[in-house]
Formats: structure tokens, sequence, C-alpha cells
């Protein structure tokens, strides 16, 4: 199957500082990416949609501005908490989807996030 | 809009007995995909098996399998054999078009299984 990183794995930050957290597909181009946010014992909420290029699209109620996500390559999209409080301190998944895979998804290794 | 549900929040399992793990579904499409997810621990999501909608066989993989009765809108996922490393959470899906044209996928809350020597 086709490998999908992120970077970086674990993340300790002090509130109000911002945090980048890559997705990487490493041997094919994701025409599209997701971002999933999972809250211990919980199941993974869909974040955002974005397509290379264009600007992503959310899901209701997750803010555009707190979270900036990026796809500016097929093989690259990040995300950014802004300005990240105790609340935000959550795991965050990518997963990236190609035409060519039948859209299946591919989900990177997640990024557990901490704000002290 | 597309819904999962698993009833199940955990069980239990003695190694080598096969286990169901219990998903119904919820969608208005006539075509639509459904999907397994193992997440151990380290919080990697493993996929398992897909069934769609359309398929006319259910989906076997392995130890996996995945029992699709469409009118009663469940996608049970069969474990034969269970071993300790099946351990872990699941997580049933379902595919759902987006603005894009790309499909997100819809998780159940997972259920926890802990298989038992």
């Amino acid at each position: 199957g086709a490998v999908v990183s992120q970077h970086p794995s674990r993340v300790i930050c002090k509130s109000g500082t911002s945090v980048k957290i890559e997705c990487r597909s490493l041997d094919f181009q994701a025409t599209t990416m997701f971002w999933y946010r999972q809250f211990p014992k919980q199941s993974l909420m869909l974040m955002a949609t974005s397509n290379e290029g264009s600007k992503a699209t959310y899901e209701q109620g997750v803010e555009k501005d707190k979270f900036l996500i990026n796809h500016a390559s097929l093989t690259l999209s990040t995300l950014t908490v802004t300005s990240a409080h105790p609340e935000d301190s959550s795991f965050y998944i990518c997963s990236a989807s190609a035409d060519s895979f039948y859209n299946e998804q591919f989900f990177g290794p997640g990024t557990r996030l901490t704000v002290l | 809009a597309q819904k999962i549900t698993q009833t199940q929040p955990g069980m239990f399992v003695q190694e080598k007995e096969a286990v169901t793990l219990d998903c119904t579904y919820d969608t208005s499409d006539p075509s639509y995909g459904l999907f397994w997810y193992k997440q151990p621990s380290s919080g990697e999501m493993i996929f398992l098996i897909y069934q769609g909608s359309y398929d006319q066989q259910n989906a076997t993989e392995g130890r996996y399998s995945l029992n699709f009765q469409k009118a009663r809108k469940s996608a049970n996922l069969v474990i034969s054999a269970s071993q300790l490393g099946d351990s872990a959470m699941y997580f049933c899906a379902m595919g759902a078009p987006t603005q894009g044209g790309s499909e997100k996928l819809v998780f159940g809350k997972g259920t926890k299984l802990t298989v038992n020597p």
C-alpha cells in the first residue's frame, strides 16, 4: 500500500503558541488530503478536506482561522494550530487519497499534540 | 447524511475463537462503501476490509470477513481465530461524497476488542 508520513509524531507546546504538523505522501501523488482529530477514547472526526492548489473545505464547527490548512503540493499538506490552548490537545491524523488508488484513503501515523 | 453506529463499546474474546463486531449504517445514497479499520494503542489506522454496496459477495481478507446484510443496513466484521495481537480499537466507516468530488470517511464510535490468552 501507499505510505503516508506525519511529522512530528509528538509535540508539547505552551498555550498561545502555534504548532505546524506536516503530512506527506511518500510514494504517490495525493490529489486529496484529509485531516482528522481524535480525542481520547473517541472516534475520528473529520476536520477538513484539502485538494492540492485550492482552499480547504472545513467541516461544520471547525474554525478555519484556528486550524490553517495548506496543501501546497501533491505530496504535502500542513495543518497549523494557531494560538493553541489546552482544549486543542488531541491526536491529529491525516490521510491521503489519489484517483489512481480509486480514492482509497491511506492514513498517516498521527501526531499527538499536548498543549500545556 | 451518513451515519455509522457501533453499539459495542467493548468486546472480549478468547484466543483462537471467532468474534463479531457490529456495525449498522444509515445513508440515502444508493451507492456506498463500507470500511473497517483497526487502531492499536500506537494510534495508527490500519485498513482491514472494504465492502461496496453493489458487491454481490461478502468481502473477505484473510481472517477478516464482512457480514454484509444490505436490507438490515449492517456490516459486521468477523475475526476468525483471534490472536493476542488483534487487541485494539476497531472502527467501522462509510464513504461520503464531498463537494470537491473526493470521498471522506464517516466513522463510528469504535469497539475496543480484548483478546484473552
